[in-house]
C-alpha cells in the first residue's frame, strides 16, 4: 500500500535558522513520483517539487533544498536561513493517480 | 495562464441541506481532482475525471456525494443532507495526464454545516 509519513507535527525556529522537514513513503512500485506542496494561512496548496524515482540527484532552489534516498524511502525537504514568510503547513506527497499526503509538518518562524 | 478557480471560496448551511461546489480547472488539463481537508490533517483523495469520465471514487465518497464533469470542463460536486461531519474544505485540482504530471490546486472552498 502506498503510505507518506511526515513525523514531525509541527516545528519552531527563529528567522535565519536551518530548518528540514522530515519525509518518509511506501509504495512497492518501482517507479514513482513525489511532491511537497506548501500551505500558507490562506489555505492554498502552493506547489513546490516534483521528484521522481529514477532520479536520485539533490535539488537546490534558492533557500529550498530537498534530499531523496531511495534507500531510506525518504524526501527530506531542507529551508536554509527561514524567514517569517515560510511559516506554512507543508505536505509531502506520493501520487498513484491521485496524491496521498502525509499529515503535514507545521512549521512557524519566529522573528 | 489561469489557474484553478473554485466558487464559492466559503459556505455556510444548515445540517440537512444540499451544497453544490464549483471547479473550473486550467484550460488545457483533462484532469481534474477533488480532496477534502479537515483541520489538522493532509487532504484525502475523493474523485478524479479524466476529461468528463469518472476513473476513481474513494470510499469516503458516500451516497450523499455527487460529482459531475460534463463536458470534460468545469465540474461540480454536490453533498446531499449535509450533515456537520462534512464540515470541511473542499480541494479541487488539475494536471494533464499522468502520474508524472503536476497537481495545481484552487483555492478550496470551505464547508461548515450547522
Amino acid at each position: 500500500a502506498q503510505k507518506v509519513t511526515q513525523a514531525q507535527t509541527e516545528i519552531s525556529v527563529v528567522e535565519k535558522e536551518d530548518v528540514t522537514l522530515d519525509c518518509v513513503y511506501e509504495t512497492r512500485d518501482t517507479t514513482y513520483y513525489l511532491f511537497w506542496y506548501k500551505q500558507p494561512p490562506s489555505g492554498e496548496l502552493v506547489f513546490l517539487i516534483r521528484r521522481n524515482s529514477f532520479d536520485e540527484q539533490n535539488e537546490i532552489s534558492g533557500r529550498y533544498s530537498w534530499n531523496f534516498q531511495k534507500s531510506t524511502s525518504s524526501f527530506n525537504f531542507t529551508i536554509t536561513a527561514s524567514q517569517v514568510v515560510d511559516s506554512a503547513v507543508y505536505f509531502c506527497a506520493l501520487v498513484y493517480d491521485k496524491l496521498i499526503f502525509g499529515t503535514g509538518t507545521r512549521l512557524q518562524v519566529f522573528p | 495562464d489561469t489557474g484553478v478557480s473554485q466558487d464559492p471560496r466559503h459556505k455556510i448551511t444548515k445540517r440537512g441541506q444540499n451544497v453544490t461546489f464549483r471547479c473550473d480547472p486550467i484550460s488545457e488539463h483533462n484532469r481534474l481532482y477533488w480532496y477534502r481537508q479537515t483541520l489538522g490533517q493532509g487532504p484525502e483523495f475523493l474523485t478524479y475525471f479524466q476529461n468528463e469520465a469518472q476513473l476513481e471514487k474513494s470510499r469516503l465518497l458516500s451516497d450523499r456525494f455527487s460529482a459531475e464533469r460534463p463536458k470534460g470542463s468545469f465540474s461540480t460536486l454536490e453533498i446531499q443532507r449535509t450533515e456537520q461531519g462534512d464540515s470541511a474544505m473542499y480541494l479541487c485540482a488539475s494536471s494533464r495526464t499522468g502520474n508524472e504530471e503536476t497537481q495545481y490546486f484552487g483555492p478550496g472552498t470551505r464547508l461548515l454545516v450547522l
